[in-house]
């Protein structure tokens, strides 16, 4: 059973600073992963969608990573904005056409502080 | 584009009593539909999968009896929670595929309350 796992589950930092959220799978063979924002008592914003056959992918100040063979994905924030606080989720599809539902990690939880 | 809604966004209920939750795509038609369901501090977890026209399929755990799915157009599902009790108390979001394609856009969820 696929296990998806986010490190840190927390971070707060001063504004202005490059992050890096991790994400971690247990099962190599995805079809597709997707990093999400959620604002507290929301839905999901679909942030970035990284297909299985691509090693990246880039909007705005984000950038997510994809090294399927190592079960891991990052998602990187330039220049962190108090606007970016919320919590990120990362989430892999398993079959092709997306036929499956998405399993999801806890998320981290990011605060930037102004 | 790609945009679904939920309806209702928040409902408060008594113990015993059913739910219903709607799920529309509104600009595209979505041949499956993914029903997620979100306990406090915790990550999304599927409940079942729907598809248009057949029974969803459910998740080890979810009783089928509890959660009634339908999804009887190609932009509506719906999830009725029977006899809801405390414990149901969540927040469910549903999302969606369009036909060949792979990417699933997401409501904005429904905050269930039971008291």
């Amino acid at each position: 059973k696929q296990e998806v796992t986010q490190i840190p589950a927390a971070l707060s930092v001063p504004e202005g600073e490059n992050l890096v959220l991790n994400c971690s799978f247990t099962d190599s063979a995805i079809y597709n992963l997707q990093w999400f924002r959620q604002d507290p008592g929301k839905g999901l914003t679909s942030l970035l969608l990284i297909q299985s056959s691509q090693r990246e992918q880039t909007s705005g100040r984000l950038n997510a990573s994809l090294d399927k063979s190592s079960g891991r994905s990052t998602l990187y924030i330039a220049a962190s904005q108090p606007g970016d606080s919320a919590t990120y989720l990362c989430a892999v599809g398993q079959r092709g056409g997306g036929a499956d539902g998405l399993t999801f990690g806890k998320g981290t939880h990011l605060i930037i502080q102004p | 584009g790609a945009v679904v809604s939920q309806h209702p966004s928040r409902v408060i209920c008594k113990s015993g009593t059913s739910v219903k939750i709607e799920c529309r795509s509104l600009d595209f038609q979505a041949t499956t539909m993914f029903w997620y369901r979100q306990f406090p501090k915790q990550s999304l977890m599927l409940m079942a999968t729907s598809n248009e026209g057949s029974k969803a399929t459910y998740e080890q755990g979810v009783e089928k009896d509890k959660f009634l799915i339908n999804h009887a157009s190609l932009t509506l599902s719906t999830l009725t929670v029977t006899s809801a009790h405390p414990e149901d108390s969540s927040f469910y979001i549903c999302s969606a595929i369009a036909g060949g394609r792979f990417e699933q856009f997401f409501g904005p969820g429904t905050r269930l309350t039971v008291l």
